[in-house]
């Protein structure tokens, strides 16, 4: 059974980089069939795509945070990471990675997901 | 981008009702679109994707129709577990969510 699970600091400064990691078990994400994903959500913006990662490292990002995201794959280490920099109390959300399946618009559903760390930006 | 709304934004209905959800979106996404089911706490689940497919282990229940720019989530006969929080999810271009239909027990 896949399994993801997310992991990160919990509490950010404002104007600092928001770094999560996402380790996958149970399947090897260099698989060539799917996208792997981070989706964010909070009571101001509800769910929130930031951006999905192929195996190969080619990236997909969602054009209003693209600025500020970078996301990569560990493939010896089976994890994919996000990086969100110049962080705001806006970017305070539940954080998910999960898994995607590939569709017209690269990255597409999402079959499986992490239980979600909530990052908090604050002095 | 593509905006994805959702009706109604809470709907009250009872065990054995049959209830749907409709998503709408500001463009044509053809037939790429999901549907999630989430409870407080939990992940969102997947449950039908390409507008009408059933995802592995979703009831059968549920199903989903539509193209384009309309798109039904449909329940037959509710169960006390369906009563939760349900998203559609386009991925024409880009991917985005709809605002949530909260569905709760009348």
């Amino acid at each position: 059974q896949l399994q993801l699970q997310e992991s990160g600091p919990g509490l950010v400064k404002p104007s600092e980089t928001l770094s999560l990691t996402c380790t996958v078990s149970g399947g090897s994400i260099s698989s060539s069939t799917y996208y792997w994903g981070w989706i964010r959500q909070s009571p101001g913006r509800g769910l929130e795509w930031i951006g999905s990662i192929y195996y190969s490292g080619s990236t997909y990002y969602n054009p209003s945070l693209k600025s500020r995201v970078t996301i990569s794959v560990d493939t010896s280490n089976n994890q994919f990471s996000l990086k969100l920099t110049s962080a705001t109390a806006a970017d305070t959300a539940l954080y998910y990675c999960a898994r995607s399946i590939p569709s017209v618009a690269a990255s597409g559903r999402f079959d499986y997901w992490g239980q979600g760390t909530l990052v908090t930006v604050s002095s | 981008d593509i905006q994805m709304t959702q009706s109604p934004s809470t709907l009250s209905a009872s065990v054995g009702d049959r209830v749907t959800i409709t998503c709408r979106a500001s463009q044509s996404v053809s037939g790429w679109l999901a549907w999630y089911q989430q409870k407080p706490g939990k992940a969102p689940k997947l449950l039908i994707y390409g507008a009408s497919s059933l995802q592995s282990g979703a009831p059968s229940r549920f199903s989903g129709s539509g193209s384009g720019t309309q798109f039904t989530l449909t329940i037959t006969s509710l169960q006390p577990d369906d009563f939760a929080t349900y998203y559609c999810q386009q991925y024409n271009s880009y991917l985005t969510f709809g605002q949530g239909t909260r569905l709760e027990i009348k």
